[in-house]
């Protein structure tokens, strides 16, 4: 079966640097993707990976690795609006997302 | 760009009518739309998947009978929740793919359904 597994929670301290890991096991690759979904919004848009490597855009940066159906979401600076569930989702040999189940991320001042 | 729009944002219904929640491209030509529906401090679901003038393809579990999607344009598709019920209480989500060669998902606001 197709599995994505991320932490249920993470706690980190405004203007702190926090990682959000990603490891997937799904029937073939196309990408994944990292969204930001707070509470009682719909998810927007944070990153695409389909190559292995870092990607950074602004405060932040998305990791994949492949090889070991891996990637990280990096958050730097914190900030308390960061405050949200973040999504990872891959997509599969048919060009479906498959999600993993959200973490929510408490930022405390 | 890649503007997605749902109306309405958020309703209530009685047990036993039905609902309809219409989704909208508002700068680009969906030839895909999906519809999620998510339950308080869950992940979300795929219900089904939606092209252009053909039937919605559902996520096993899904009751097609209940869950009404038409694709009849590039840029609508409509959900109807049949014979809503209490249970059918969710945050209902739709997203819309651009063409075949793009994979990122342009999502609705979302619409609250509550069935009293």
């Amino acid at each position: 079966g197709q599995n994505i597994d991320q932490p249920t929670e993470m706690t980190a301290t405004e203007g702190a640097i926090v990682q959000i890991n990603c490891t997937y096991q799904t029937s073939g690759f196309n990408g994944l993707f990292w969204y930001q979904q707070h509470a009682g919004e719909a998810p927007t848009f944070l990153s695409y990976n389909v190559l292995d490597g870092l990607e950074e855009k602004g405060r932040f940066s998305s990791f994949l690795s492949r090889s070991k159906g891996y990637s990280y979401l990096l958050l730097k600076e914190l900030q308390m609006k960061d405050s949200a569930s973040y999504l990872c989702a891959v997509v599969d040999s048919n060009y479906q997302l498959i999600w993993g189940a959200g973490t929510k991320l408490i930022i405390k001042p | 760009g890649a503007v997605v729009s749902q109306h309405p944002s958020w309703v209530i219904c009685k047990s036993g009518t039905s609902v309809k929640i219409e989704c909208r491209s508002l700068d680009f030509q969906a030839t895909t739309m999906f519809w999620y529906r998510q339950f308080p401090k869950q992940s979300l679901m795929l219900m089904a998947t939606s092209n252009e003038g053909s039937k919605a393809t559902y996520e096993q579990g899904v009751e097609k009978d209940k869950f009404l999607i038409n694709h009849a344009s590039l840029t609508l598709s409509t959900l109807t929740v049949t014979s809503a019920h209490p249970e059918d209480s969710s945050f209902y989500i739709c997203s819309a793919r651009e063409g075949q060669g793009y994979y990122e998902q342009y999502f609705g606001p979302g619409t609250r359904l509550t069935v009293t």
